[in-house]
């Protein structure tokens, strides 16, 4: 089956720096997301990108974030001045289209981001 | 709004017994279900959906779940735990209509003890 791959699968950052996590959605998808995992807590959607641009995004996606294909391959999230409670596993996921019923998420395995 | 919520953090059944995890939703349009599994370092992976049609979905590895709109549930089961069925489970509901932005429950590790 084909993969999403993300990488690094572990990322350790000081408070305030910028971090960039990269995705590899599938190539023939259309559709990407972010999500996001802080230990112990739920899976929360963080921003939806379709067409070179935001579809949606969920309240925890502030300023401080950003979302980017920059080369037809790649799907980047940046934060820009990581603190503390961005500490989680990101989440990368794709889908070759939205709105039908058939059409499923492909999940990367995720980045565990560490911010001390 | 849609939400997802998950009874019990922490499951651990005997090898060979049933797995029973809980999920009830709530959304303001018919919802579509899903069972995502999160094995050790892996991402998540779609174990059934619930779109339309029968109510009773099967999915991989033998589990299968039950829509019961008067319920508002969506409960996993599997007859016999494997120990490769340790894992995390996610229960997530999206609506039928609009973006496929999923909301996902907040999970419960299941233990299979030999």
């Amino acid at each position: 089956e084909p993969e999403v791959t993300q990488t690094p699968s572990h990322q350790v950052t000081q408070m305030g720096q910028e971090v960039i996590l990269r995705c590899v959605p599938i190539s023939n998808h259309l559709y990407f997301y972010w999500y996001r995992q802080i230990l112990g807590q739920k899976v929360e959607f963080l921003v939806s990108f379709y067409n070179n641009e935001i579809s949606e995004k969920s309240e925890i996606f502030d300023d401080q974030f950003s979302v980017e294909r920059p080369d037809g391959s790649n799907f980047t999230l940046k934060i820009r001045s990581t603190k503390l409670e961005d500490s989680a596993m990101y989440f990368c996921a794709s889908s070759e289209a939205q709105r039908t019923s058939n059409e499923k998420l492909f999940f990367g395995s995720g980045t565990q981001l560490s911010v001390l | 709004a849609q939400s997802v919520t998950q009874l019990g953090s922490h499951v651990s059944v005997s090898e060979g017994a049933l797995v029973l995890l809980r999920c009830n939703y709530s959304s303001s349009v018919p919802p579509y279900l899903f069972w995502y599994v999160q094995y050790p370092n892996q991402g998540l992976q779609l174990l059934l959906k619930y779109t339309t049609g029968a109510t009773l979905v099967k999915g991989i590895n033998g589990f299968e779940a039950e829509f019961k709109k008067s319920e508002t549930s969506f409960h996993l089961t599997k007859p016999s735990a494997h120990m490769s069925d340790a894992a995390e489970y996610f229960c997530a509901v999206r609506n039928s209509g609009g973006y496929q932005k999923v909301t996902f429950g907040i999970g419960t590790k299941l233990q299979v003890i030999p």
